[in-house]
């Protein structure tokens, strides 16, 4: 069974600085994909970036990019030039690309922007 | 840009009582989706529905759990006979297939 972790309950950075959040997971499939969820206050789930385990290149969305390892199933975010708005729970999830595609999300890591 | 709606927002019952979470996915999408978060932990899968039935549920997903999308648009969660443990945040989801899923906003069920 797939299994996503991450190990930092909780971060802060100070606005302007850049911060990378860590996930890991496992599982035994080639194809699949991988998610950034932000979840602030009001847990709203929003997609924050996606990567495709079948690309080679680390998928970026303007100020957020990821470093995807796939040997080391390591799946970490970057975020640059942090935001106040950026203050939310990060969760970090895993599809597969066969049977069902339901997400399986990690405990999730509470970002604090410091200003 | 369309987007999954959910309601009703918060909802508060009596333990015993049955609840029915309704969500509107997106409209071509065809993978829909329930998950769960107890406050404070991390957002849990419960059932996918495709093709007009249910494709996977979870331990969680038990006989008080029901799913039915009865008119192409609504896409609903009942709860047959809520317990304590029931109180969570339920997320209603949809796709259009593995690449990614749109989230509602949530209904915040609140079991007294």
């Amino acid at each position: 069974a797939q299994t996503v972790t991450q190990s930092q309950p909780e971060m802060s950075v100070q606005e302007a600085e850049t911060v990378t959040l860590s996930c890991t997971y496992d599982t035994s499939e080639n194809n699949y994909y991988l998610f950034w969820y932000k979840q602030p206050p009001s847990r709203q789930m929003i997609l924050v970036i996606r990567q495709e385990a079948y690309k080679q290149q680390n998928a970026t969305e303007n100020r957020f990019s990821v470093n995807f390892q796939k040997a080391a199933k390591s799946f970490s975010l970057k975020i640059s030039d942090s935001q106040l708005g950026d203050t939310a729970m990060y969760f970090c999830a895993f599809a597969s690309t066969s049977g069902t595609y339901k997400y399986i999300f990690g405990t999730g890591t509470r970002l604090k922007v410091l200003a | 840009e369309p987007e999954v709606t959910q309601t009703p927002s918060h909802q508060v019952t009596q333990m015993g009582q049955e609840v029915i979470l309704r969500c509107v996915p997106i409209s071509n999408h065809l993978y829909f989706y329930w998950y769960r978060q107890i406050l404070g932990q991390k957002v849990e899968f419960l059932v996918s529905f495709y093709n007009n039935e249910i494709s996977e549920k979870s331990e969680i997903f038990d006989d008080q759990f029901s799913v039915e999308r009865p008119d192409g648009s609504n896409f609903t969660l009942k709860i047959r006979s809520t317990k304590l443990e029931d109180s969570a945040m339920y997320f209603c989801a949809s796709s259009w297939g593995a690449e990614t899923q749109y989230f509602g906003p949530g209904t915040r069920l609140l079991v007294l």
